[in-house]
C-alpha cells in the first residue's frame, strides 16, 4: 500500500492554458474525492466518484472543470482556460466503501500567472 | 448546509502546556466528526474521529468528544510537544450519500521549546 499519489506536485501555467492533474488512489478504494484548498483555508469539496461514476459535483466546479475516473481506477481533473483564481492546492482522497476514513494524497499546487 | 467553525489561530504555546482547539458544527442528521492534521510540507492525515454522540476519539495523546447537545468536537492534549506544531482541521461528513468532508478553516499551532 503506497498511499494516494498525485501528479504533478507543482504546476505553473499561464492564464488561459489548460492543465490536467492525475490522482492514483489506494488500490482497493472504490470512492475517490477531489478537493481544493486555498491559502489559509480548509479544503473544499469539488467532486466525488464511486467506482467510475461521478455522483456529485460542487457548485465550485465551473464548466471549465472536468473530472474523469475511467475504469474506476485513477482519476484526472482538467481545468480549461485557467484563471488566476484557480491558483490553489488540489487534493485527492480515497476511501473504502465500508470504512468512513478518507486518505489524502500530497496534493498538486497550481499557480496561474 | 453543513458547516464547521474552528477557533481562530494562530495558537502559540510552550512545550508541556495544555491545548484546546475549539470546533463547533452545524449539520442535519448524524454526521461523523474528524480532526485532520497537516504537518509542514506534508499532506493531510487523519488524527482522530468519532462517529456518534458521546464517542471519544483519541490518538497520539490527543482527544476529542462528540457532543451533540453543544454541537462541538473540541480537540485537547494534556502536554504538547514541539513536534505537535502543525495546522489542525476539524471536519464532518454526512451519514449517507457522498459522505464528503466539510472542513473548518484550520488552526495553526506552534509549540515553542
Amino acid at each position: 500500500d503506497t498511499g494516494v499519489s498525485q501528479d504533478p506536485r507543482h504546476k505553473i501555467t499561464k492564464r488561459g492554458q489548460n492543465v490536467t492533474f492525475r490522482c492514483d488512489p489506494i488500490s482497493e478504494h472504490n470512492r475517490l474525492y477531489w478537493y481544493r484548498q486555498t491559502l489559509g483555508q480548509g479544503p473544499e469539496f469539488l467532486t466525488y466518484f464511486q467506482n467510475e461514476a461521478q455522483l456529485e459535483k460542487s457548485r465550485l466546479l465551473s464548466d471549465r472543470f472536468s473530472a474523469e475516473r475511467p475504469k474506476g481506477s485513477f482519476s484526472t481533473l482538467e481545468i480549461q482556460r485557467t484563471e488566476q483564481g484557480d491558483s490553489a492546492m488540489y487534493l485527492c482522497a480515497s476511501r473504502q466503501e465500508t470504512y468512513n476514513e478518507q486518505f489524502f494524497g500530497p496534493g498538486t499546487r497550481l499557480t496561474v500567472l | 448546509g453543513n458547516s464547521v467553525t474552528q477557533m481562530e489561530g494562530p495558537v502559540t504555546l510552550s512545550e508541556e502546556a495544555f491545548l484546546t482547539i475549539n470546533c463547533t458544527y452545524t449539520a442535519t442528521g448524524y454526521p461523523s466528526l474528524f480532526w485532520y492534521v497537516q504537518y509542514p510540507g506534508e499532506g493531510l492525515q487523519l488524527l482522530l474521529k468519532a462517529t456518534k454522540a458521546d464517542d471519544k476519539g483519541s490518538n497520539k495523546g490527543f482527544e476529542a468528544t462528540y457532543r451533540k447537545e453543544t454541537t462541538s468536537f473540541h480537540l485537547e492534549k494534556g502536554s504538547v510537544q514541539v513536534s505537535d506544531s502543525a495546522v489542525y482541521f476539524c471536519a464532518l461528513s454526512d451519514f449517507q450519500g457522498a459522505q464528503k468532508l466539510v472542513f473548518g478553516q484550520g488552526t495553526r499551532l506552534t509549540i515553542n521549546p
